[in-house]
Order: C-alpha cells, then structure tokens, then sequence
C-alpha cells in the first residue's frame, strides 16, 4: 500500500462547513496527489504537490486548497463544502513511474 | 470528448473465460499507460504499468498498447471470480509529477 493512510475514512458534514483530509505517508515520496471518484467520471485530479510547499492544480481544483508543510502530510480543504463535493477522495504518491493510492475518504455533505 | 473514453459496462462472464477491457485515448502525446483493479469500498492498485507499444504479460494478464491507434487493452486469461472488480485505465504524459487522465472504469464480475 506504499505507507499511506488517509483520514478520517469517513465524514459527514453539512454545507458551508469547512472541512480538512489528511493524506500520511512514512516513505519520503516527493510526489503526492488528491484525486476525487464519481460514478462516471473515473479519477480527476484536484491539486498535487512536487515537494514541500510546492503544490500545483489539477482538473477539478474549484473550491479546494491544498497545504504540504511536511514532507509526510498532504492536506485537501474544502473551505465551505457544498454538495456538489459529495464524493470519495483518494490521495496517492509516484513511485517508480507509476501513482500508487490509499484507501480513500467517504464524503458526504448534507 | 474526453480525453480517454472507457466502457463504464457492467461486464459480467463465466469463470475461466478470456476477458477484453479496452480504452480510448485522443492525445497522441500521451506516453504512460496503467491499469488499475479497484474492489468495492477500496483504492485503485496497479495491476500493470507500460511504455511502449506492444503486448505486456504479467500471469494471467496481457495489457496492449497501440499508439497508432491510440488504443489501449487488458486481457485478462482464466478468468476468475477473485477478478471480479472495476478496472480503470490511466495514461500520463510525462514522468515525475505525473497527471494521471482515468477512463470510467468498466466494472467486471466473473460468475462461477
């Protein structure tokens, strides 16, 4: 699973609330990416980061900020989260040519 | 049109039968090409990963990539009911901070 954990596995939330995940790796991978899953959509990609304090946007980057102050953390904040961000969000990291995923966050906002 | 296109399915078939997944792609530029596997309520693993036109074999998979055609395929041999899942293709451009573009996925299930 390439050493990474996300939390919390499952949030509900209301709309307008702010709302913050986590992605954790122990493997010192330069590379982490935030990846959002809805039925007919496949993966998209909100933001990624290329090292700390370095992040760039992705396709669906609207109404999401990212933060790396720490190698090992990758954090997605909605900042008033809306319906429409009802989803399961992914984090992964590059190794070796390739993006390896962790085990997802369940959103719903209500 | 999307950049890659993917039949969404459901794709169902009998145990020990040879399965065909296959994607689309419009960017010639595209370089990277994987395949993921995804169980229900779980992250994406990679199954296999590909550069270059031309069959890849790993076990009973065989991933295809034809640039000229800007298609790529799994094949999955022996099919069996532990391969029941949802298959996503990824296609990238470049090494390094890479923007991985998804099909659907085409969810797969292998009856006994």
């Amino acid at each position: 699973d390439a050493g990474i954990t996300q939390s919390p596995r499952h949030k509900v939330t209301e709309t307008g609330t702010p709302v913050t995940l986590r992605c954790h790796q122990t493997e010192n991978h330069r590379y982490m990416y935030w990846y959002r899953q809805d039925p007919g959509h496949g993966l998209r990609l909100i933001h990624y980061s290329y090292g700390v304090k370095d992040t760039d946007k992705g396709e669906v980057s609207d109404g999401y900020s990212v933060s790396r102050s720490k190698t090992e953390d990758f954090l997605l904040t909605l900042e008033s989260a809306t319906s429409s961000q009802t989803s399961v969000y992914f984090c992964a990291i590059s190794l070796q040519d390739t993006q390896y995923f962790g085990p997802g966050t369940r959103l719903t906002v209500l | 049109q999307k950049e890659v296109e993917q039949d969404p399915g459901p794709l169902s078939v009998p145990e020990g039968a040879i399965v065909s997944l296959n994607c689309t792609y419009s960017n010639s530029a595209f370089q990277y090409f994987m395949w993921y596997r995804q169980y229900s309520r779980k992250g994406p693993e990679l199954l296999m990963y590909t550069y270059s036109s031309g069959n890849k074999e790993d076990g009973r998979f065989t991933a295809q990539v034809d640039k000229s055609s800007k298609y790529i395929s799994l094949f999955i041999r022996d099919s069996q009911p532990s391969d029941s899942a949802t298959y996503l293709c990824a296609i990238t451009l470049i090494q390094g901070a890479q923007k991985l573009v998804f099909g659907q996925g085409t969810r797969l299930t292998i009856n006994p």
